[in-house]
């Protein structure tokens, strides 16, 4: 049973336009979300994160969407960078430390 | 400040035997998280360690166990390693339940 989705398993985008990755979950017991970069072989890098109480949160060039009613939360980056090629997964915990992670979409960025 | 750090890097196992793997948090964090990344799975929370107490746990069969010491340092247990167990085990630290920092992980395989 999987509980966090990313349907996507690849996207390619062309430097300086926008890249979205999606996220649907299940649990209506997750309350906080996060989206992590990784490289293979490394931990994942933390890029940002999302409360249950909020719909957007920026931080530069990355901004989290979440659509409660719907379970679905979206990742834009924007501009694209070739430095932003890397597998992209998306978390979701409940009030706890037990994150559950999505299947990851790579993203490749092409000059 | 420095990051997760894991210990060892990379390590060869033959069936049977077991392995410990170890985990520095943050300074300050006191809450210490597993996971495994296999290729068939993905990423899956193994335990939680919050100040020397085992606060969650995955579904994870009991040969995986852990512990967490006064300062804050967790190490991972795995006993009578089957193939199955080969993976990259992540280690991640966060102050309490908020955002999980990652370490570089530990690429355990086992013959």
């Amino acid at each position: 049973d999987q509980q966090v989705k990313q349907n996507s398993p690849s996207l390619s985008v062309q430097e300086g336009r926008i890249s979205i990755l999606n996220c649907d979950y299940t649990n209506s017991m997750f309350d906080y979300f996060l989206w992590y970069k990784k490289y293979p072989a490394e931990g994942p890098t933390f890029l940002i994160s999302i409360s249950s109480i909020k719909d957007k949160n920026e931080d530069g060039r990355f901004t989290v969407f979440l659509n409660k009613s719907a379970k679905h939360l979206s990742l834009h980056i924007v501009p694209s960078q070739p430095g932003d090629s890397a597998v992209y997964f998306c978390a979701a915990q409940p009030a706890g430390n037990k994150l559950t992670f999505g299947g990851g979409t790579r993203v490749l960025v092409k000059p | 400040k420095a990051g997760v750090t894991q210990t060892p890097r990379y390590l060869i196992k033959t069936r049977g035997q077991q392995v410990t793997l170890s985990c520095s948090p943050i300074s300050g964090h006191r809450s210490v998280s597993w996971y495994q990344q296999t290729p068939g799975q993905g990423l899956q929370f193994l335990f939680e360690y919050f100040s020397e107490t085992q606060r969650n746990k995955g579904n994870f069969p009991g040969r995986f166990s852990g512990r967490q010491f006064s300062n804050s340092r967790s190490e991972m247990n795995v006993s009578t390693l089957e193939l199955g167990d080969s993976a990259l085990y992540l280690c991640a630290s966060s102050w309490d339940t908020d955002t999980q920092y990652f370490g570089p992980g530990t690429r355990l395989t086992v013959l």
